[in-house]
């Protein structure tokens, strides 16, 4: 089946830093793709819609000068946290969506569990 | 703006036993989903539901949903240990593919 692939699993950044998640779609091509950010037994929230080719569309309230969404390709989405703070370690989750013609099934990735120190 | 709601939040339960777990969301949608999610892991797939009346059934678990209500269940009969994890909905906002999630269900069942 469809495989949403993560990297990396885990990361540990200096604050300050910047750092890069990747989100691949293994086996179809991804339009849209979407992330989101976890806390600690906490749910799941929307961060951004990221479409191939264009700017990536923010929910309220997310800073989209820290957090850099790149679809550069339809099988790659990567999520850049700018200049990390310890209040931005989280889980971030990304998934893609197979789009209409597929019968638009969303994919999860495995998550990146981001700790800022 | 659709807001998603489940309860209970935390369920601890013997094994055995059966409960539901409520999923209320606040305006139309085509779609609503529930995941099971364990510790430091990311989401598995357990239900689409896609239209009003729609049941879904695997195991122990099974889904329902009600859109005139604006209300999806999830029965677990029967509960096993195996089961315990958070389960969180997620309802569709129609055309636009985003999901928003519930605020997810703690479920430990003790053996």
């Amino acid at each position: 089946g469809a495989v949403v692939s993560q990297h990396p699993s885990r990361v540990i950044c200096k604050s300050g830093t910047s750092v890069k998640i990747e989100c691949r779609s293994l086996d179809f091509q991804a339009t849209t793709m979407f992330w989101y950010r976890q806390f600690p037994k906490q749910s799941l929230m929307l961060m951004a819609t990221s479409n191939e080719g264009s700017k990536a569309t923010y929910e309220q309230g997310v800073e989209k000068d820290k957090f850099l969404i790149n679809h550069a390709s339809l099988t790659l989405s990567t999520l850049t946290v700018t200049s990390a703070h310890p209040e931005d370690s989280s889980f971030y989750i990304c998934s893609a969506s197979t789009g209409r013609i597929s019968g638009n099934t969303i994919y999860f990735g495995e998550g990146s569990w981001l700790t800022v120190v | 703006e659709l807001k998603v709601e489940q309860n209970p939040l935390f369920l601890s339960m013997q094994e055995g036993k059966n409960y539901t777990i409520y999923c209320n969301y606040s305006t139309t949608s085509d779609r609503l989903y529930w995941y099971r999610q364990d510790p430091g892991k990311s989401l598995e797939s357990l239900f689409v539901l896609l239209s009003n009346g729609a049941v879904k059934q695997e195991g122990r678990l099974m889904a329902s949903l009600d859109t005139k209500a604006r209300l999806s269940t999830l029965h677990i009969t029967a509960a096993v240990h195996d089961l315990s994890a958070t389960y969180f909905c997620a309802v569709e906002t129609s055309g636009t593919y985003k999901y928003i999630f519930g605020t997810g269900t703690r479920l430990k069942v003790l053996a």
